[in-house]
């Protein structure tokens, strides 16, 4: 049970450059969620998803997009990188039924735009 | 606007002595609060969770209350461990959005966190 993953760790871009994220759960969860985190500024949430084929907008999804084709898997796109977009990536799932608000979280994607 | 506070970015404690974070929150209509712990390169991990309902949890070590009139929380750490060096985060959910989906609030809200140094 490896929990929630995430692919990959890090990844240099350049501005302009497009990029996906991966990540993945095998605990079955109907919710994941795409934060973001900066010095300072906590985790902000991105976009996210409350079942497979649904994604909504978190409180930052500018220049992003995301898919969740499949119930384990919740990908992030960077259609054209910026460097404002320079961050650590957190994925995470939760049950999402009553009291069922635990989001476990991933290891983190290191993302620099120059 | 910041609905979660963690006024505290940093708090530093002997090794042995309690150790008390705070978190202080706007909306009146959370209902359910979450305690997460984070080490440096990975992800943040749940650590104790409180439901408006009560007004303590405890786990080991580790206590929360939740002062609803106050609309503030706090973790108590008892004793404090050089382990628990990390940064803390305060994370909120919402009732309105546990009834509009059905069941889960699909939303946390997080605070920007508190570094804790446990000094051997």
């Amino acid at each position: 049970n490896a929990g929630v993953t995430q692919t990959p760790k890090f990844r240099v871009l350049k501005t302009g450059q497009s990029m996906t994220l991966l990540c993945a759960q095998d605990m079955n969860h109907e919710y994941m969620y795409w934060y973001r985190q900066d010095p300072g500024m906590g985790l902000r949430l991105i976009h996210y998803s409350v079942g497979e084929g649904t994604t909504a907008k978190g409180e930052v999804p500018d220049g992003y997009n995301v898919s969740r084709l499949k119930k384990q898997n919740f990908l992030l796109g960077l259609e054209s990188a910026a460097p404002s977009q320079t961050s650590v990536y957190f994925c995470a799932s939760s049950y999402g039924g009553v009291n069922q608000e635990t989001q476990y979280f991933g290891p983190g994607t290191r993302l620099l735009v120059l | 606007d910041q609905q979660v506070k963690q006024n505290s970015p940093s708090l530093s404690v002997q090794e042995g002595r309690i150790s008390i974070l705070n978190c202080d929150y706007t909306n009146s209509m959370f209902d359910y609060f979450l305690w997460y712990k984070k080490y440096p390169a990975e992800g943040p991990t749940f650590l104790i969770s409180i439901s408006s309902i009560k007004d303590k949890n405890e786990d080991g070590r580790f206590t929360v209350f939740l002062n609803k009139s106050a609309k503030h929380l706090s973790l108590h750490i008892v004793p404090s461990q050089p382990g628990d060096s990390a940064v803390y985060f305060c994370a909120a959910s919402e009732l309105r959005y546990r009834h509009r989906f059905q069941g889960g609030s699909e939303k946390l809200v997080f605070g920007k966190g508190t570094k804790l140094t446990v000094n051997p």
